[in-house]
């Protein structure tokens, strides 16, 4: 299994510009998320999906929008950059959390920078 | 206020001493605490795990979670090189099927040899 894989690694945008961070993920998970992390930060999240054709926002949503058409793909699109979008990005995936046991798996992460 | 905080760090400390982390979270709604590790420029990783209060062990790892204080702990026994990264605690409830995790800020570790 390759886990959960996130494309491009680094990226430089300039103000304005659209773009879509991809998402992957092949163990079947149902759950899939989008987190931020800054310095000083930790994490955030952006958005989440139950499953195919199901998101949700999550604490830091505007800006960003998501879809899920299918139960391996979650890309995240920043429909208009601005710089304050800088950012490493997150991707996650579990199981469906019946009881609040499920291991999330992280992405190794897309460096963001907007110009 | 922030739900969670953490202090950030720097921490170093020399090889074989004990390490303790730790968060202080606001929302009584939080049902599980865990403690993920985060390596330089990768993705965080799941470390402990615990939904009760009370102490949790996995080798020279110990998660303690007092939920009337709202304070978790990370205990890092025979600490070792290998072990520098960054710790994050998150805070999670579930709200139909999704875990929603509150992460605090991060400390970075370092253990010197």
């Amino acid at each position: 299994n390759a886990g959960v894989t996130q494309t491009p690694k680094f990226q430089v945008l300039k103000t304005g510009q659209s773009m879509t961070l991809q998402c992957a993920q092949d163990m079947n998970h149902e759950y899939m998320s989008w987190y931020r992390q800054d310095p000083g930060m930790g994490l955030r999240l952006i958005h989440y999906s139950v499953g195919a054709g199901i998101t949700d926002q999550g604490e830091v949503p505007n800006g960003y929008n998501v879809s899920r058409s299918t139960t391996e793909d979650f890309p995240l699109r920043l429909l208009s950059a601005a710089p304050s979008q800088t950012s490493v990005y997150f991707c996650a995936s579990s199981r469906r959390q019946t009881q609040g046991q499920e291991t999330q798996y992280f992405g190794p992460g897309t460096r963001l920078l907007v110009l | 206020q922030k739900e969670v905080e953490q202090d950030p760090g720097p921490l170093s400390v020399p090889e074989g001493a004990i390490v303790s982390l730790n968060c202080t979270y606001s929302n009584s709604a939080f049902q599980y605490f865990m403690w993920y590790r985060q390596y330089s420029r990768k993705g965080p990783e799941l470390l402990m795990y615990t939904y009760s209060s009370g102490n949790k062990e996995d080798g020279r790892f110990t998660a303690q979670v007092d939920k009337s204080s709202k304070y978790i702990s990370l205990f890092i026994r025979d600490s070792q090189p290998s072990d520098s990264a960054t710790y994050l605690c998150a805070m999670g409830r579930l709200t139909q099927g999704a875990q929603k995790l509150v992460f605090g800020q991060g400390t970075r570790l370092t253990i010197n040899p």
